[in-house]
């Protein structure tokens, strides 16, 4: 089973519309985890941190529950401009091994 | 906040010759720099962990005289690739975490797309 997983869509949905990724890892695979965001042939960019007690920044709510090691990310009234990639990356803090998802393809329709 | 500089952006080379790739830190010290290499449609995937003045450490499956790093400073990491053959064709990206950085948010590079002709 891979670290860490993630559907990897492609997830096409009308703009305005409220979209959920869903982010998987293993019991050995990491302590923090975050939400990147790769727009096509470019760099990752940070989006947000997630917590247990979860983590709000305007449109977009990140979640972590340790008991099913599962992260969400949920996207509010998306915008032509949320399509993208959007990794699920844990960071073994122990030894500072940062471990990627596949990603997942959103696409916002007019 | 934290920026890292990549260069090249994009170089097509010939089959057999060597490419260099650096990544600089331009506004704090990376003490470590990861360097990632992903194929079309495909993930990021770990090369290699440099750490500032020491050698670096190799993922299970990436050639370490093929895939040359040096981090001689906390500001600068180099990969080389050498030998390249086509099936090096790729985009590598460098990312770096600050010194003294506690939310662990990694900066990455612009990236270099790599094309062996």
């Amino acid at each position: 089973r891979k670290e860490v997983e993630q559907d990897p869509g492609p997830f096409n949905v009308p703009e305005g519309a409220t979209v959920a990724f869903n982010c998987t890892y293993s019991n050995s695979a990491s302590q923090s985890f975050f939400w990147y965001r790769q727009d096509c042939r470019k760099e990752p960019k940070l989006l947000m941190s997630v917590y247990s007690s979860g983590n709000e920044d305007g449109r977009f709510t990140a979640q972590l529950n340790r008991a099913s090691q599962y992260i969400s990310l949920l996207i509010r009234d998306s915008k032509l401009s949320d399509s993208a990639t959007y990794l699920c990356v844990g960071v073994k803090t122990s030894y500072d091994k940062v471990i990627f998802g596949p990603g997942t393809s959103l696409s916002v329709i007019p | 906040g934290a920026v890292v500089s990549q260069h090249p952006s994009r170089v097509i080379c010939k089959s057999g010759t060597s490419v260099k790739i650096e990544c600089r830190s331009l506004d704090f010290q990376a003490t470590t720099m990861f360097w990632y290499r992903q194929f079309p449609k495909q993930s990021l995937m770990l090369m290699a962990t440099s750490n500032e003045g020491s050698k670096a450490t190799y993922e299970q499956g990436v050639e370490k005289d093929k895939f040359l790093i040096n981090h001689a400073s906390l500001t600068l990491s180099t990969l080389t690739v050498t030998s390249a053959h086509p099936e090096d064709s790729s985009f590598y990206i460098c990312s770096a975490r600050g010194f003294g950085r506690e939310d662990y948010g990694y900066t990455f590079g612009s990236g270099t797309r790599l094309t062996v002709v």
